[in-house]
């Protein structure tokens, strides 16, 4: 069984950055056959995709427009985990943020399955 | 960006009763919609993918049909655990986008 367990900081000042963990048990960050995704949810944007890393042979990352510039996502295969990194965030920015696997195979996406239990995160001074 | 579209966005209904929750979207995804039912605190999760295939564990009572830009959810008879939003999503193309939700509610 899949699961994936989120840890960073609930609370980030403005113009700060917003740096969020997802570890993962039961799969792998470095799979063929998933891509590992964070999305945020609020009541004002409700259900955004932000971005995803996968691996097909070589790393491969994909970014939403509204917060490209401002995002990365990393895997770190020694610890199986992969993270997000959002710079510069304003109190727009505040949202519950999940970590997600998209699981795929040779028919495309399956959904996102599972997710992490969801960090809210606060922008404020 | 594809947008999706669900209707209603608010249902009240009875335990026992048939629900059916619309999603459209603004462009063919073919078959590249997912559902999801999210309770109150909880994260989201997967009920139907690729339009009408069941994830494993989810009960027989949830079905999906559709393909092109027109999609259904239906619960066939509502138990008490059912009453959530609902979200749509497409997989079709980045990036990935959600329906507004359907907060299905007890009359």
């Amino acid at each position: 069984q899949v699961q994936l367990q989120q840890s960073g900081p609930r609370l980030v000042k403005p113009s700060q950055t917003l740096s969020l963990t997802c570890a993962i048990s039961g799969d792998s960050v470095s799979s063929n056959s998933a891509s590992w995704n964070w999305i945020r949810q609020s009541p004002s944007r409700g259900l955004e995709w932000l971005g995803r890393t996968y691996y097909r042979s070589k790393w491969y990352n994909d970014y939403a427009v509204s917060v490209k510039g401002r995002i990365t996502i990393n895997p770190d295969t020694s610890k199986n985990q992969f993270s997000l990194q959002l710079n510069s965030v304003t109190p727009e920015d505040t949202a519950v943020y999940y970590c997600v696997r998209d699981n795929w195979n040779f028919l495309g996406s399956r959904g996102f399955d599972p997710w992490g239990q969801g960090t809210l995160v606060t922008v404020s001074s | 960006d594809i947008q999706m579209t669900q209707s209603p966005s608010s249902l009240s209904a009875s335990v026992g009763d048939r629900v059916t929750i619309t999603c459209r979207s603004s462009q063919s995804i073919i078959t590249s919609l997912n559902w999801y039912q999210q309770r109150p605190g909880k994260a989201p999760k997967l009920l139907i993918y690729a339009a009408s295939s069941l994830q494993s564990g989810v009960p027989s009572r949830f079905s999906g049909s559709g393909s092109g830009t027109d999609f259904t959810l239906t619960i066939s008879s509502l138990l008490p655990e059912d009453f959530a939003t609902y979200y749509c999503q497409q997989s079709y193309s980045t990036p990935s986008t959600f329906g507004q939700g359907t907060k299905l509610e007890i009359k």
